[in-house]
C-alpha cells in the first residue's frame, strides 16, 4: 500500500540547534515529494518540494530513494519555524498523500 | 486575487442534518480537492476533482458528496451529518502538472452534535 509516515508526532528543539522532520514513504515506483507547513493562524501552505531542490527559509529536503525518504533539514532552529510540518507524496495518480504531521517547537 | 475562500468559517449541525460547505477559487486551477484535518490523522482527502463536470473519490468519501458545475467553484456537501464528521475541512486547488502546489483555503471547523 501506498503509505506517507511521519514518525514524530511532537519535535521540541532549541533555538540555533538543527532540525530534522522525518518522512518515510512506501512505493516502488517515482513519487513527487513535497513538505507544507501550517504557521499558528495561518493558512497551509507549500515549503518546498524535491523537484526543485531548493531550500526555502533554510530549510533543505533530500530524497533518498534507497531509504525511501525525504527528511526535512535545518541546520540552526530559529523561533519562527515553530509550526505544523506536513510530508506530502504524489504516487503518480492524481492524489496528494499527507502524513500525520509533525508539530515543531522552537524553544528560545 | 482572493485565492481559495470557503464559507463558513464555522458551523454547528445537528446529527441528521445536511449542509453544504462552499470552496472557491479565482486562478483557474483546474485541480480542487476537499481535505478533513483531524488529531493525529493529519489530512486525508475526501474528494478531488480534475476539471469541470469530473470528479472522483478520495481516502475518506463515505457521507460526503461533490460536484463540479465551474472551473471556480467546488461545494461539499454532508448528507446526514454524524459526530464522526466533527472536523476541519480544507479546500485546496492548484494546477493540473507535476508540481501539484496545492493552495489552501483557511478552511472550516464543523462541529456536529
Amino acid at each position: 500500500a501506498q503509505r506517507v509516515t511521519q514518525p514524530e508526532k511532537l519535535l521540541s528543539v532549541f533555538k540555533g540547534a538543527p532540525v530534522e522532520l522525518k518522512c518515510n514513504y512506501s512505493y516502488s515506483g517515482s513519487p513527487e515529494l513535497f513538505w507544507y507547513v501550517q504557521y499558528s493562524r495561518q493558512r497551509l501552505q507549500l515549503l518546498l518540494r524535491h523537484i526543485s531542490r531548493e531550500s526555502i527559509k533554510g530549510f533543505t529536503a533530500d530524497l533518498n530513494k534507497g531509504e525511501t525518504s525525504f527528511h526535512l533539514k535545518k541546520p540552526f532552529a530559529q523561533e519562527e519555524d515553530s509550526a505544523m510540518y506536513y510530508c506530502a507524496v504524489s504516487f503518480g495518480n492524481e492524489k496528494l498523500t499527507f502524513g500525520t504531521g509533525t508539530r515543531l517547537t522552537i524553544i528560545p | 486575487n482572493a485565492g481559495v475562500t470557503q464559507t463558513p468559517k464555522f458551523q454547528v449541525l445537528k446529527t441528521g442534518q445536511s449542509m453544504t460547505l462552499q470552496c472557491a477559487q479565482d486562478m483557474n486551477h483546474e485541480y480542487m480537492s476537499w481535505y478533513r484535518q483531524d488529531p493525529g490523522m493529519g489530512l486525508r482527502l475526501i474528494h478531488y476533482s480534475v476539471g469541470a463536470g469530473i470528479t472522483d473519490q478520495g481516502e475518506v468519501p463515505n457521507g460526503y458528496n461533490v460536484s463540479r458545475s465551474t472551473t471556480e467553484d467546488f461545494p461539499l456537501r454532508l448528507l446526514s451529518a454524524a459526530p464522526s464528521q466533527t472536523s476541519v475541512y480544507f479546500c485546496a486547488s492548484s494546477y493540473r502538472d507535476t508540481s501539484y502546489e496545492q493552495y489552501f483555503g483557511p478552511g472550516t471547523r464543523l462541529t456536529v452534535t
